[in-house]
């Protein structure tokens, strides 16, 4: 597609639910990357990965975080029992190259 | 750990006006970037600087990197109400494809 699509726009998910968030990248766009935005903040790194291979995790805050991308395009990142402090907007940015990130819109996730 | 500090955080301004946002990091990096975010929309790249003393323009944007310093500077002339949204810095470390962000600077140009 012409630009990176995350699904869905908004979440709101009772505590203690799983959710699941979708990230279509750029066709052909190798680098996928998650991060996380909390309201008025700048975004936090979460998980980066070359293909189908997640080659860094080291920013998902706890074991509850999974992210996956099996076939190297769509990505899926998976929260499992939300709790409050998980409420933020989830950012995927895909990458042809070495640098240069087109991010999408964005996942509001809203955990009541 | 590489740390990135934008100043100010908050900026509201008449239009016509000049203004600068500075970014500091603090370690060596390879890549510094610019972006703008409008109230819940996603992030628009605006600049990648690559080299120190790398300077961009678009319309009333500019954007300088000075690597020995660490410190990138978006500058802002004869600002327009359009202009008004949040303005990040993120820098790539080196080696490192992470981005670490600055927390922002939210921009409000006032007719």
């Amino acid at each position: 597609g012409a630009g990176v699509s995350q699904s869905p726009r908004y979440k709101v998910a009772k505590r203690g639910q799983d959710v699941a968030l979708r990230c279509d990248p750029i066709s052909g766009h190798v680098s996928l990357f998650w991060y996380q935005q909390a309201l008025g903040q700048g975004p936090e790194f979460l998980t980066y990965f070359q293909n189908e291979a997640q080659l860094d995790k080291s920013g998902l805050p706890s074991d509850r975080f999974f992210a996956e991308r099996p076939e190297g395009s769509v990505s899926t990142l998976k929260i499992q029992r939300t709790q409050q402090e998980d409420s933020a907007v989830y950012l995927c940015a895909s990458s042809p190259t070495p640098y240069g990130y087109t991010f999408g819109s964005g996942t509001r996730l809203t955990v009541v | 750990e590489l740390k990135v500090e934008q100043n100010p955080l908050f900026l509201s301004m008449q239009e016509g006006k000049n203004y600068t946002i500075y970014c500091n990091y603090s370690t060596t990096s390879d890549r510094l970037y610019w972006y703008r975010q409008d109230p819940g929309k996603s992030l628009e790249s605006l600049f990648v600087l690559l080299s120190n003393g790398a300077v961009k323009q678009e319309g009333r944007l500019m954007a300088s990197l000075d690597t020995k310093a660490r410190l990138s500077t978006l500058h802002i002339t004869a600002a327009v109400h359009d202009l008004s949204a949040t303005y990040f810095c993120a820098v790539e470390e080196d080696s490192n494809y992470q981005l670490i962000w600055g927390a922002g600077t939210k921009l409000i140009i006032k007719p």
